[in-house]
């Protein structure tokens, strides 16, 4: 079975631009999480989608938001970048949403907002 | 609310020493504890995970956990470290009430050294 795909790996954007990163769960999987990895904050949740619908949001500001699609790929929106934004994202898919599934994550998208 | 404490944000062992990487955990329910490795440029992979049926708990790559209850504690370790260790280690919660909203501690940074 493929992995979690995140694409692009890379991205480099400027202040107040805004960016859409992708992820594309494992065959089969149903629930996508979003995590934001910073040196300082380490990992941060974002959000949870399942079935379409978010279903868990973090403690992030509006300028974050996300999506699923009928086939469970996801894409996550951050708009008005900051210089702050800069970090990895990373995606990761479980089964289901019992609380013993395993997340399999992604290797993530690094973004850097200069 | 849970949350997770990893003591050590870097450990140094000598190669084929033990490897001792430090877990402690709050939960107000009982928890579901994963650890996870990150290698650099690369998201987060399982080594294992506790969901109450043992309580040492064995993972890849030789590592293992005992989950302790009275002491709050999920520490991994593995008896004999080899170079490809070096890696970043996350300890993550989350509670049984469905959510796949996983906590992470800071992350303990392993160097193993020849």
């Amino acid at each position: 079975k493929a992995g979690v795909t995140q694409t692009p790996r890379y991205l480099i954007k400027t202040r107040g631009q805004q960016v859409t990163l992708s992820c594309s769960p494992i065959s089969g999987h149903r629930s996508v999480s979003w995590y934001q990895q910073t040196p300082g904050q380490g990992l941060q949740f974002l959000f949870e989608y399942f079935s379409e619908t978010q279903r868990n949001k973090g403690n992030f500001p509006g300028r974050f938001s996300g999506r699923q699609f009928s086939n469970s790929r996801s894409e996550m929106n951050v708009s008005t970048l900051e210089l702050g934004d800069s970090a990895l994202y990373l995606c990761a898919s479980s089964l289901d949403r019992q609380g013993g599934s395993p997340l399999h994550f992604g290797n993530g998208t690094r973004l850097t907002v200069t | 609310a849970q949350s997770v404490t990893q003591l050590g944000s870097h450990v140094s062992v000598s190669e084929g020493a033990l490897v001792l990487l430090r877990c402690n955990y709050s939960s107000s329910v009982p928890p579901y504890l994963f650890w996870y490795v990150q290698y650099p440029n690369q998201g987060l992979q399982l080594l294992l995970k506790y969901t109450s049926a043992a309580t040492l708990v064995k993972g890849i790559n030789g590592f293992e956990a005992e989950f302790k209850k009275s002491e709050t504690s999920f520490h991994l370790t593995k008896p004999s470290a080899h170079m490809s260790d070096a890696a970043e280690y996350f300890c993550a919660v989350s509670g049984q009430g469905g959510s796949e909203k996983l906590v992470f501690g800071k992350g303990t940074k392993l160097t193993v050294n020849p």
